[in-house]
């Protein structure tokens, strides 16, 4: 089966950087996902990582580490705007007969304090 | 159109109706999906496919029931409704250069 750990929420300041860790278990690891949602809203995507390491993209970036299990979001120059819902999933593909689904974690609260 | 789109936006039913959830994309991606949101619950998935012609049972799949007829539509059908599929619906495809999964706006499903 597939195991997703995310923290359920987090707070931080307005202009500060915060960090969001995903752990994970799984047998068919084909890659991480990060995705941000608002509240009422459909999730968007943020990144995908496949190989290890970091992957920037803006104030946002996502670290991989397979042999860990691990994955981080890290947001910089944190707005207001960016409170929200942040999701990590994981893309499963089955050695058996290569079924391949994308699992989620339960998502990380993200409160912005100005 | 253009991405993804699911309709109905909402929707109130009464328990033992059946009722078919419609999902549409026009990116010609092969693997759709689709999610249930519940408040500290997260995004389960029910039930995928990927590519037309295939479906398989995601992490909930009771109740509910898929087809893939082709390559641009997924309807997600509940036999007889009950009300813990209260929910809101979401259905993703995913594809392209950067294999990227693009979600629908989201179906809320209240069943009583």
């Amino acid at each position: 089966g597939q195991n997703i750990d995310q923290p359920t929420e987090m707070t931080a300041t307005e202009g500060a950087i915060v960090q969001i860790n995903c752990t994970y278990q799984t047998s068919g690891f084909n890659g991480l996902f990060w995705y941000q949602q608002h509240a009422g809203e459909a999730p968007t995507f943020l990144s995908y990582n496949v190989l290890d390491g970091l992957e920037e993209k803006g104030r946002f970036s996502s670290f991989l580490s397979r042999s860990k299990g691990y994955s981080y979001l890290l947001l910089k120059e944190l707005q207001m705007k960016d409170s929200a819902s942040y999701l990590c999933a994981v893309r499963d593909v089955s050695m058996k007969n290569r079924d391949d689904k994308i699992i989620f974690g339960k998502g990380t609260r993200l409160h912005i304090l100005p | 159109i253009a991405g993804i789109t699911q309709a109905p936006t909402s929707q109130i039913l009464a328990a033992g109706r059946r009722m078919t959830l419609r999902c549409t994309q026009d990116m010609r991606h092969n693997a759709m999906y689709w999610y249930r949101q519940d408040l500290g619950l997260g995004l389960r998935l029910i039930h995928y496919s990927n590519t037309a012609g295939t479906t398989g049972k995601g992490e909930v799949p009771d109740g509910y029931s898929v087809s893939r007829a082709n390559t641009d539509d997924f309807p997600l059908t509940l036999a007889s409704a009950v009300p813990s599929q209260t929910s809101v619906y979401f259905c993703a495809s995913r594809g392209g250069e950067t294999d990227t999964q693009y979600f629908g706006p989201g179906t809320r499903l209240t069943v009583l």
